[in-house]
This record gives structure tokens, sequence and C-alpha cells, in this order.
């Protein structure tokens, strides 16, 4: 079963503008992790945040989570033609054993 | 991706046939996982490998079974495949960040 739920399914935006996905999760976790996928392609790890945090950036990426709602954003600033992917999260809960549940995903498209 | 790949690539399988996908590592990582991804489902755990000949089931591991016999390789197995398992099979490995490190897949299709 999905823990991780991405929302919205797709976006699309212009070059330039912020993207904002949002994910939702069931169980208590130990952290939550975002992914990117270029089409044909393996998934790419983006940024990992813990369960005891509540933001974190890593470039033009802003990963924010609350526990209390069980929920996470990815914010990706003054997007690119090449930030077009898709884009999942992936919980690694308590009692999992170390293993990710992915979410079905956001598929961003950034037009020029 | 540097440090793990899969073979092959790409399969056409008859229905019924056995099938096998091979994941290798240069990480020397203890972790080692098969996925695959749908659309509707993104990406589900089919098994997963904690260490040499140290293996266990992931969401959807009927019809699939994994071998383990070196650190490197990890094999994942279609007894008999079946239309249903036409899929990208992904193998990740999980670093020392705690986060997967992804192959490239292998597209699978079952006639």
């Amino acid at each position: 079963s999905q823990q991780g739920e991405e929302d919205p399914q797709a976006l699309s935006i212009q070059e330039g503008e912020n993207a904002t996905m949002n994910c939702s999760y069931k169980t208590s976790i130990n952290n939550l992790q975002w992914y990117r996928q270029n089409s044909g392609r393996g998934l790419v790890h983006l940024i990992l945040i813990r369960s005891n945090e509540r933001e974190k950036h890593s470039g033009r990426l802003r990963v924010t989570l609350d526990t209390s709602k069980k929920s996470s954003s990815l914010l990706i600033t003054a997007s690119r033609a090449a930030d077009t992917a898709s884009y999942f999260c992936a919980t690694d809960s308590r009692g999992s054993q170390g293993n990710l549940i992915f979410g079905k995903g956001t598929k961003l498209s950034v037009k020029p | 991706d540097a440090g793990i790949t899969q073979s092959p690539r790409h399969k056409v399988t008859e229905t019924g046939t056995p099938v096998t996908l091979r994941c290798h590592q240069t990480e020397n990582h203890r972790y080692m996982y098969w996925y695959r991804q749908d659309p509707g489902h993104g990406l589900r755990l089919i098994h997963y490998s904690y260490g040499v000949k140290d293996t266990d089931k992931g969401e959807v591991s009927d019809g699939y079974s994994v071998s383990r016999s070196k650190t490197e390789d990890f094999l994942l197995t279609l007894e008999s495949a079946t239309s249903s398992q036409t899929s990208v099979y992904f193998c990740a490995i999980q670093g020392d960040f705690n986060g997967y490190t992804f192959g490239s897949g292998t597209r699978l299709t079952v006639v």
C-alpha cells in the first residue's frame, strides 16, 4: 500500500516560477525523502529530511516537514525547463527496516 | 548511474518463460532492493536484501524470487512470466546517507 501521496498529480508552470509539491503520509516516520525521475531514467535522490527537522534547503530546493499533519512539501524556486520531471516522496517508516515506500509522484512540466 | 548497473536494459519474453534480471553494484553496500514501476501505482517494492543470502519479501513479491550469493549481485527471477509482470524494474542500493541510488531500469515486456 502507498504510504506517501503526492499532490498535485501534475503541475505545469512557466520558467522562472516556483513549483510546490505536497506529500502526505500515514504512519510515523524516521525520515522523508524526495526523488526526481526524468523520463526513461532511474530515480535520483534530491533531499532527505529527518523526523526531528522542520525545514531543509539544498540549492533551489526547500523541503518542509510537519509531522503533526503527516505532510511534507517540496518547493523548487526559479524553475527551469530542465526541472521538468516526475517528483516522488518516499518515507522511511518506523518498523519498516529502512525500506522506503514511494508515492505515485507529481509530474512537473516547466515551459520555456 | 555510477556504482549500480542493471541488465538487460530491455527484454521481450513470452508468457510462461522464466526471466532473470541482474543488478550489479560496485559500492559494497549491504542493502539492495528491487522495485517495479507501473503507471498509476508508482514504485512498489518486490524484494530486498540485507546481506549475502539474506532476503525478504516486499509488497508485491508473488511470482518473483531473488538471490544474492555475492554482495555485488542481486538477481530477480520471474519464475513463469505473465503479462501482468510487464513493467519497468528498478534496482536500488542504500547509500551511506540513507537515501537510495537507483539503476537505470529494465523495461520488461511479456507477450
